[in-house]
């Protein structure tokens, strides 16, 4: 069965160290890949998306992600975070069907430390 | 732009009572619409989508319903609620073929 995975519930990190949220997914073939951000009590907005070609893709708010085939993955990074990129992030896959049947992982919870 | 509107933004009803959800997207045509629910502390759950007008599809089974009246309006209803009605609401929209989903604010809805 598809599914994506976050290994990581929760996250703290201090204001300007890096940060790396993790992601795998179960599929048969390459999904799209998305990860999103939702602020408490809000929605989700889109960071960024991956759907073929360069498998580092660069996205809003100083955020990248590398796609990689042979592990599953598709983690998140960023350089230098700031106190306003406390949030949950979820990473998403698209199973290419023909309404964009998306499966969300459960989502990992930042907190940053100023 | 695309815009979408969720409302109402909270939501307490007591147990039993009926339940209506609103979604509308402006801007575009066509788009596949979605509810999804996210219970505290957890992933989305895919309730339904819609590629169309009064074409519902539903992902698991459950107290709920939808409805498509108009192209860029989906309605999430329930009869009767139930305490693990209780959760976030969200609905979304894309566009056909592959392409990120757009979130509304979502609908915090408590059943009591």
């Amino acid at each position: 069965a598809q599914s994506v995975t976050q290994p990581d519930i929760h996250i703290t990190v201090s204001e300007g160290a890096s940060l790396e949220l993790r992601c795998n997914y179960s599929y048969g073939a390459t999904p799209y890949l998305f990860w999103y951000v939702q602020s408490p009590g809000q929605g989700l907005q889109l960071l960024l998306k991956y759907f073929s070609g360069d498998t580092l893709v660069q996205g809003i708010k100083g955020f990248e992600a590398e796609f990689k085939r042979s592990q599953s993955s598709f983690n998140l990074r960023k350089p230098s975070v700031h106190w306003s990129d406390a949030a949950e992030y979820f990473c998403a896959v698209d199973l290419k069907t023909s309404y964009d049947k998306v499966i969300f992982g459960p989502g990992t919870s930042l907190s940053v430390i100023p | 732009s695309q815009t979408i509107h969720q409302w109402p933004a909270t939501l307490v009803q007591p147990v039993g009572s009926p339940l209506s959800l609103e979604c509308t997207v402006e801007g575009t045509s066509n788009p596949n619409l979605y509810w999804y629910r996210q219970a505290a502390g957890r992933g989305l759950q895919l309730l339904f989508y819609s590629i169309g007008i009064d074409q519902i599809s539903s992902e698991v089974p459950q107290n709920l319903s939808a409805s498509r009246p108009q192209d860029r309006q989906f309605i999430l209803s329930s009869k009767k609620l139930l305490l693990s009605d209780s959760g976030f609401y969200l609905c979304a929209w894309s566009i056909r073929e592959a392409s990120p989903l757009h979130f509304g604010n979502g609908t915090r809805l408590t059943v009591t």
